[in-house]
């Protein structure tokens, strides 16, 4: 089943800070981040792992609640370059990797 | 490091017609995968490779979707025929193992496929 993704939009200055959240119905071994900018390839941004510690990627982090089975997205202090759609894969154990609906993310001067 | 290679970039067919797509993973990439990405979704996985055997392929449209790897490298995604619905990004990824759980998988450029 399909992650769901929240918001599914998100209009930022640069300098503000966002959150976007991954949740699923099934227990989740790992969650993975992907930013796909307008006519290019999604580009992966981290992979988090059941036990696993908060990882970051530039002033980019996300977190993994084992017990709500959601992950969250945390842009800090955004940049331009942050724009894009933001999209979760999540696995269960044995399972192959689902995308959410995307986040689209869009930070302005 | 080279990426995943796709080709053609863009393509223009009629419904009913036959299309297909090539992709060329990352030297040394074991697992391939094929996805669906259609305007305003995420990608939805068609088929999965390991090496030049099929691990997943319960959402491919067997009835007019056909892939293959022959020599474990290259693939070749087909559509015979097309539908107005397959119009869709085709998005191809490679990953160094299998287990798509916690392996990275680098995705090419896609090719964006309109069916009129």
């Amino acid at each position: 089943q399909q992650p769901v993704q929240s918001p599914q939009a998100v209009i930022l200055r640069e300098g503000e800070d966002a959150v976007i959240n991954c949740s699923s119905s099934k227990a989740l071994y790992s969650v993975h981040w992907y930013r796909q900018k307008h006519g290019e390839a999604p580009v992966f941004l981290m992979i988090l792992l059941k036990g696993g510690e908060q990882k970051g990627h530039e002033k980019i982090s996300a977190s993994f609640n084992e017990k709500k089975q959601q992950s969250s997205l945390y842009l800090t202090a955004s940049q331009l370059s942050y724009s894009g759609t933001y999209f979760c894969g999540t696995a269960a154990a044995g399972n192959k990797l689902t995308f959410g609906g995307g986040t689209r993310v869009l930070v302005k001067p | 490091e080279a990426g995943v290679a796709q080709s053609p970039r863009y393509k223009i067919i009629e419904k009913r017609q036959s299309v297909a797509f090539w992709c060329n993973p990352i030297s040394g990439h074991a697992t391939l995968y094929w996805y669906q990405q259609i305007l305003g979704q995420g990608p939805k996985l068609l088929i999965q490779f390991q090496n030049n055997g099929v691990v997943d392929d319960s959402q491919l449209p067997k009835d007019r979707f056909s892939a293959e790897r022959l020599k474990g490298v290259d693939s070749t995604l087909k559509i015979q025929p097309a539908k107005l619905e397959d119009s869709a990004v085709y998005l191809c990824a490679s990953s160094l193992d299998s287990s798509g759980m916690v392996e990275t998988q680098y995705f090419g450029p896609g090719t964006r496929l309109l069916v009129l």
